[in-house]
């Protein structure tokens, strides 16, 4: 089936303007998280929703990021008055959370979206 | 908070020899589950294979084995065979048993397979 999707691909931005990070998680997972990869911070979680539970925020670098899921499937990441230290690349991933388990779940990611800010 | 280390930032091996990767990790907690990923140059993060903390026996994947350690807190992977597609960024990654949540990441190895 299809895979965890993310667009754009790459983004270039001016510092200062706003933008808007899109990712389609695999049909049927109840489990999105963010990731950020940057060369000098590796890669740092940043956000993950869990079906309707409240969204555990505590990966977000500043209150310039924010994330919302819509009906249970796709997410956006916005991140406002953009910064050149954001420059990095955005991932996101999807599980399958088994009822009852441990977390038992394998990540799966998508192809990230590469963001530059000028 | 956990942490997870690699220590070899690069690592080459030529086609069809054998090379191990080296992953260290620190937590308290005794439930747990340990990754694998690759992330060729396309960026692509792929799942390579995973351990969980409670199993004795040591997870295996066709050419990819781990040798976990758990006393040790060591998450080892070898790759056997290699292949020239096997050239990527392979990231060791931790995440607690307790909760569905985030990944923790080491700082990667960035393997070469010459031909």
């Amino acid at each position: 089936g299809a895979g965890v999707s993310q667009s754009p691909s790459n983004k270039v931005t001016e510092k200062g303007k706003d933008v808007e990070l899109r990712c389609d998680p695999i049909s049927g997972h109840t489990a999105l998280y963010w990731y950020r990869q940057s060369l000098g911070q590796g890669l740092e979680f940043l956000i993950y929703f869990q079906g309707n539970s409240a969204p555990d925020k505590s990966g977000l670098p500043s209150d310039r990021f924010s994330a919302e899921r819509t009906g249970g499937s796709v997410s956006t990441l916005t991140i406002q008055r953009t910064q050149q230290e954001d420059s990095a690349v955005y991932l996101c991933a999807s599980s399958l959370v088994a009822s009852g388990g441990l977390g038992q779940e394998t990540q799966y990611f998508g192809p990230g979206t590469r963001l530059l800010v000028l | 908070a956990q942490t997870v280390t690699q220590s070899q930032p690069e690592m080459s091996v030529q086609e069809a020899e054998t090379v191990t990767l080296s992953c260290t990790y620190d937590t308290s907690e005794s439930n747990y589950y340990l990754f694998w990923y690759k992330q060729p140059p396309s960026r692509q993060m792929i799942l390579v294979i995973r351990q969980e903390a409670y199993k004795q026996q040591n997870a295996t994947e066709n050419r990819f084995s781990v040798n976990f350690q758990k006393a040790a807190k060591s998450f080892s992977l070898k790759i056997s065979d290699s292949q020239l597609g096997d050239t990527a960024m392979y990231f060791c990654a931790f995440r607690g048993g307790t909760s569905y949540g985030k990944l923790t990441f080491g700082q990667g190895t960035i393997l070469t397979v010459h031909p």
